[in-house]
């Protein structure tokens, strides 16, 4: 399968610990957004690459948050001193405009669950 | 910015009948793009069907099309003959197009499918 894949699929943490997610794009990619979506909600956006430089960051990316690309392939998002207003469903997308006619159509991965005790 | 506005928190329909799930959107851009997105419960948001600004002609893919009214500013998804597995979430989302990048989403609908 060379979809979107984002790892762990669930993270329960207490409150105060540190976490990190990883996503894998799509292999052709080279975009990348992280969203995060909390229950009953669309997603919000958080923050984007193009390759290795990260174009756009949400005012919902407090200091605490923090996304690195570093070889414009995966993609780590990690959250220090984790508040329990922090649970929710992080998903990452990736695409590749101009494959599509000029779009931007973003595919997403399984996303990752966290909840903060 | 984008804001979508989806007005239908939930929506039934029974197997094999059509439904559409209402989007409309407010933008200053004049070229920008709508999608729609599918959420089953296990959370993996699955692209459905694409309207650019520019696009003459209504989206379809398979059985979803897209009925694009641009001075109405309305996006809605018409699901045609609809299937039990059908039922999911489902988002309405646009980008800028001068810029591409961020999806603005609105709040979901939740389509409900009955045998």
């Amino acid at each position: 399968d060379t979809g979107v894949s984002q790892n762990p699929r669930h993270k329960i943490t207490k409150r105060g610990q540190n976490v990190t997610f990883r996503c894998d794009p799509i292999s052709e990619h080279n975009r990348l957004y992280w969203y995060r979506q909390t229950l009953g909600q669309g997603p919000e956006f958080l923050t984007y690459f193009q390759n290795e430089a990260q174009l756009e960051k949400s005012r919902l990316l407090s200091d605490r948050f923090s996304a690195e690309r570093p070889k414009g392939s995966f993609s780590t998002l990690e959250i220090q001193r984790t508040e329990q207003g922090d649970s929710a469903m992080y998903l990452c997308a990736s695409s590749m405009p101009g494959l599509a006619g000029g779009t931007d159509t973003q595919y997403f991965g399984p996303g990752t669950r966290l909840t903060v005790l | 910015a984008q804001k979508i506005t989806q007005t239908q928190p939930g929506m039934f329909v029974q197997e094999k009948e059509a439904v559409t799930l209402d989007c409309t959107y407010d933008t200053s851009d004049q070229s920008y793009g709508l999608f729609w997105y599918k959420q089953p419960s296990s959370g993996e948001m699955i692209f459905l069907i694409y309207q650019g600004s520019y696009d003459e002609q209504n989206a379809t893919e398979g059985r979803y099309s897209l009925n694009f009214q641009k001075a109405r500013k309305s996006a809605n998804l018409v699901i045609s003959a609809s299937q039990l597995g059908d039922s999911a979430m489902y988002f309405c989302a646009g980008n800028r197009g001068s810029t591409l990048g961020r999806l603005y989403f609105g709040r979901g609908t939740q389509l409900t499918v009955w045998p």
